[in-house]
């Protein structure tokens, strides 16, 4: 069964508008979350985290939200460009665990 | 050049054959994992290796085999390909907490 959801599998935005890709967990365990952004045919690539003391982490256009009651998150991408178009994974892990438990995926395509 | 390398990115194989997937790492990391990437699944840990000679399950270890003799290697193998184990094939090793370095994949068709 998987613990990291991700139930929308993909997500069409206009290019300056914000994108908003969604996760949820099931195991209270998790303290750890990450994003990863993958193109076709290449491996996918850490993009942002934020572990369960925060509520937020922001790096430049990414920000990530954590509703830990709600065992929620979310990536927004303000503004979204053309080069944001990939599948974007949503992964959790726990204290000293360095195994990670990964969502399906959401694909994003940022129209011009 | 640093990073992680995957071989072959293509591999056309028939059931039953034994077929092996290497992975190459050049920054040394302790720990390295093998993820397989479906459609509707996302990326599924097959196995995961804290250092040389230390390898365990992940979630989904049937039909797949380890070793890592060297820090630097973590080769994967099929002992006797099935149609299901059709699929991209990630190598990964991990920096820190925060990251894990992904190499390019294979994608392996089993016919």
């Amino acid at each position: 069964d998987q613990q990291v959801k991700q139930n929308s599998p993909s997500l069409s935005v206009q290019e300056g508008r914000i994108s908003i890709l969604n996760c949820d967990y099931t195991n209270s365990m998790f303290d750890y979350f990450l994003w990863y952004k993958k193109y076709p045919a290449e491996g996918p690539t850490f993009l942002i985290s934020i572990s369960s003391i925060k509520d937020k982490n922001e790096d430049g256009r990414f920000t990530v939200f954590l509703n830990k009651s709600a065992k929620h998150l979310s990536l927004h991408i303000v503004p979204s460009q053309p080069g944001d178009s990939a599948v974007y994974f949503c992964a959790a892990s726990t204290t000293n665990d360095y195994k990670l438990s990964f969502g399906a995926g959401t694909t994003v395509t940022v129209r011009a | 050049d640093a990073g992680i390398t995957q071989s072959p990115r293509y591999k056309i194989t028939e059931t039953g054959r034994q077929v092996t997937l290497m992975c190459h790492q050049t920054w040394s990391h302790s720990y390295m994992f093998w993820y397989r990437q479906d459609l509707g699944h996302g990326l599924r840990l097959i196995y995961y290796s804290a250092a040389a000679d230390i390898t365990d399950k992940g979630e989904v270890p049937d039909g797949y085999v380890v070793s890592r003799s060297k820090t630097e290697n973590f080769p994967l193998t099929l002992e006797s390909a099935t149609r299901s184990q059709t699929s991209v094939y990630f190598c990964a090793s991990r920096h820190s907490k925060d990251e894990q370095y992904f190499g390019p994949g294979t994608r392996l068709t089993v016919t």
